[in-house]
């Protein structure tokens, strides 16, 4: 099986701009989980969405959104950048069960830097 | 607030001795846990979850639910073992929906 993919790799904007990061998950996963990981704060978790809604949210600013397709493909999109967002964005997939949390299989990251 | 935390953020042993990685949460409920590592030029991958009780690679996790601690082990550290290793307990206890909460990351570095 094909693993996690996430396009673009690198991204480069300036603040005040927007930016859409894209995440496809392995074939026959349902769930879509985003995390920040930068060098001061590590690893954080954004939200996850499953079956095209979003079900689990961490504590990030509303200007941090995601949405999925159909085909469980998703995306999240970043407004009004600032420079602390400047950080690797994470997307991992996971069949999920529904009842637990699932092991989650990650992609490589898309490096986002603002200037 | 759910918190995880690796008090050692790095962490260097030689081969062959024991290794213990570990992790304290403070969450209410019963969370899933889970360990994650990261080698060098790799992308983040599960070790192992407590859940289904394994030893990967030789490593087991110890849950003490008084302590609320579930830290990895391993009797003999061998190279392959240097890399970031993550303890993540799930952010909804209980819930169903799927998510972590990692730690900051301990480096193990496994000296010849």
């Amino acid at each position: 099986k094909a693993g996690v993919t996430q396009t673009p790799r690198y991204l480069i904007k300036t603040r005040g701009q927007q930016v859409t990061l894209s995440c496809s998950p392995i074939s026959g996963h349902r769930s879509v989980s985003w995390y920040q990981q930068t060098p001061g704060q590590g690893l954080q978790f954004l939200f996850e969405y499953f079956s095209e809604t979003q079900r689990n949210k961490g504590n990030f600013p509303g200007r941090f959104s995601g949405r999925q397709f159909s085909n469980s493909r998703s995306e999240m999109n970043v407004s009004t950048l600032e420079l602390g967002d400047s950080a690797l964005y994470l997307c991992a997939s996971s069949f999920t069960s529904g009842w637990s949390t699932d092991t989650q299989y990650f992609g490589p990251g898309t490096r986002l830097t603002v200037l | 607030a759910q918190r995880v935390t690796q008090p050692e953020k790095l962490l260097s042993v030689f081969k062959g001795a024991p290794v213990e990685l570990k992790c304290n949460y403070s969450y209410s409920g019963s969370p899933e846990l889970f360990w994650y590592v990261q080698y060098s030029r790799q992308r983040l991958q599960l070790l192992l979850r407590h859940i289904s009780r394994e030893s990967i690679k030789g490593f087991t996790a110890d849950l003490n639910k008084g302590e609320t601690s579930f830290h990895l082990k391993k009797p003999f550290a061998q190279e392959e073992d240097s890399a970031m290793y993550y303890c993540a307990p799930e952010t909804d206890s209980g819930g169903g929906a799927d998510g972590l909460t990692f730690g900051k990351g301990t480096h193990l570095i496994i000296q010849p």
